[in-house]
């Protein structure tokens, strides 16, 4: 069976301090990856996915990036954080193939900018 | 723009209680929905799912109905437990990409005992 694994679970970085965030994904190869924010309260956000190693496309502007050095491995980085990148931060993966596969998500990393 | 949302943003009922959650969706073009469910401080959970070509999908407790015609999803929970608390999502795929799926904001459920 497939399983994901993201970290760390909570975190708390001053203003202007880097950002890293790991999420590998066991059981499976050549998965689809993708990073979600979750404002509190709130939907989710669609940031980064990557249909392989390599390949990362961004949803929306922001202050942050993802890099995919591996096949089962999803970084998620920042060189400066603001307050504003506070939030739930959710990894998935899903696999490939036939329209419409579902996501399935990690346990979520919190993130605190203070 | 396309949208997926919620008609109720809570629901409140009594143990063994049936639950209904309903989503509605404008993306006519969209060919696959999810139903998750997210406990607090943790990542949303796979529920059940249905594709374009059904109207109704059963599963342990939950069935999920999909009408094509009003653009409406819904997802019934039979004998709500405690358990079931959470805030639910519904996803759908909005045909064109395999790989995306737009969320709607959430309905919270809560079960009282």
């Amino acid at each position: 069976s497939q399983t994901i694994h993201q970290w760390p679970a909570t975190l708390v970085q001053p203003v202007g301090s880097p950002l890293s965030l790991e999420c590998t994904v066991e059981g499976t190869s050549n998965p689809n990856l993708y990073w979600y924010r979750q404002a509190a309260g709130r939907g989710l956000q669609l940031l980064f996915y990557s249909v392989g190693i390599g390949q990362i496309s961004s949803e929306v502007p922001q202050n942050l990036s993802a890099s995919r050095p591996q096949d089962r491995q999803f970084i998620l980085s920042s060189k400066k954080l603001l307050l504003s990148d506070s939030g739930f931060y959710l990894c998935a993966w899903s696999f490939k193939g036939s329209s419409g596969n579902t996501i399935y998500f990690g346990e979520g990393s919190w993130l605190t900018v203070v | 723009g396309e949208s997926v949302g919620l008609h109720l943003p809570t629901l409140s009922v009594q143990e063994g209680d049936n639950s209904i959650i309903n989503c509605a969706y404008s993306n006519s073009a969209s060919d696959y929905f999810i139903w998750y469910k997210q406990e607090s401080g943790k990542g949303p959970q796979f529920i059940i799912d249905i594709r374009s070509n059904m109207d109704k999908r059963q599963g342990q407790r939950v069935t999920v109905l999909l009408n094509k015609t009003v653009k409406h999803l819904s997802l019934q929970i039979a004998a709500t437990q405690p358990g079931d608390s959470a805030v639910y999502f519904c996803a759908e795929n909005s045909g064109g990409s395999n790989y995306k799926l737009t969320f709607g904001k959430g309905t919270l459920l809560t079960v009282n005992p």
